[in-house]
C-alpha cells in the first residue's frame, strides 16, 4: 500500500519561497499526487493535482504562486511570494481503488 | 459555487450513534464520488468512507468497517455518515469532500466539517 511522507513543519519569511515535499513509498514512484491546503478553523482547499513527470493543474481560483514539480518519488509543491494568508497545514494525497491516502501534512509558519 | 455543508456533528456517549449528513449544491451531485475523511485533535487526515456514482460501491477504512454505514441521495443532493458503536477514538472533525471522478481520483472540494465528540 502506497504511503505518503511529509515533514512535520516549515517555515520561511514573508515575500519569500518555500518548496514542500511530499514522499511516495518504494515502488509507487508513478503516482500522481494532490495537493491541499488546510488552514485553522476552515476546511481544506484543494490546490493542485501534480503528475509524476511535475506537469500540475492548479484548481480553480489558485493562484500561480502555487505551483508544483516531481522528481523520482518525490513531489514537490513551492509557493512564491509568501503572504501571512498562506500560513496554513499543507498535506498530499493519493488514491488507489478502494482507498484513499494522505501524508501526515506539513506546518507552514510564514515569519 | 459549489457548496458541502456537513452537519449533525455533536456530543455523543460511548457506544452511542450519531448521522452525518454533508448537503452539496453547485455541481451535478450525482456524477461523482464523495468521501467522509475526519481528523482527530492533534492528527492528520484519515480518509473513512466513499461512495462511489459509477457504480454505486461504498467502501470503508479498516477503523470504521462495521460501524459505520454511507449512503447518499442524489435526488437531495446529499451524503450521509451513520456512525453506531462509536468510542473516544472516533472524536474528530467529519469533512465530506468531492472527488474529481465518479469513482477513484483526488478530492477537488471540500466542505467546512461538523465536529463530533464522543464523550460520558
Amino acid at each position: 500500500q502506497v504511503v505518503l511522507t511529509q515533514s512535520p513543519s516549515a517555515s520561511a519569511s514573508l515575500g519569500a519561497s518555500v518548496k514542500l515535499t511530499c514522499t511516495l513509498s518504494s515502488g509507487h514512484s508513478g503516482y500522481t499526487i494532490a495537493w491541499h491546503q488546510h488552514q485553522p478553523e476552515k476546511g481544506p482547499r484543494y490546490l493542485m493535482e501534480l503528475n509524476s513527470d511535475g506537469s500540475h493543474t492548479r484548481g480553480d481560483g489558485i493562484p500561480d504562486r502555487f505551483s508544483g514539480s516531481s522528481s523520482g518519488a518525490e513531489r514537490y509543491l513551492t509557493i512564491s511570494s509568501l503572504q501571512s494568508e498562506d500560513e496554513a497545514d499543507y498535506f498530499c494525497q493519493t488514491w488507489g481503488t478502494g482507498i484513499q491516502v494522505f501524508g501526515g501534512g506539513t506546518k507552514l509558519t510564514v515569519l | 459555487e459549489m457548496q458541502l455543508l456537513e452537519s449533525g456533528g455533536g456530543l455523543v456517549q460511548p457506544g452511542g450513534s450519531l448521522r452525518l449528513s454533508c448537503a452539496a449544491s453547485g455541481f451535478t451531485f450525482g456524477s461523482y464520488a464523495m468521501s467522509w475523511v475526519r481528523q482527530a485533535p492533534g492528527k492528520g487526515l484519515e480518509w473513512i468512507s466513499a461512495f462511489t456514482s459509477s457504480g454505486g460501491s461504498t467502501y470503508y477504512a479498516d477503523s470504521v468497517t462495521g460501524r459505520f454505514t454511507v449512503s447518499r441521495d442524489n435526488s437531495k443532493n446529499t451524503l450521509y455518515l451513520q456512525m453506531s458503536s462509536l468510542s473516544a477514538e472516533d472524536t474528530a472533525i467529519y469533512y465530506c469532500a468531492k472527488d474529481r471522478s465518479g469513482s477513484w481520483s483526488f478530492f477537488d472540494f471540500w466542505g467546512q466539517g461538523t465536529l463530533v465528540t464522543v464523550s460520558s
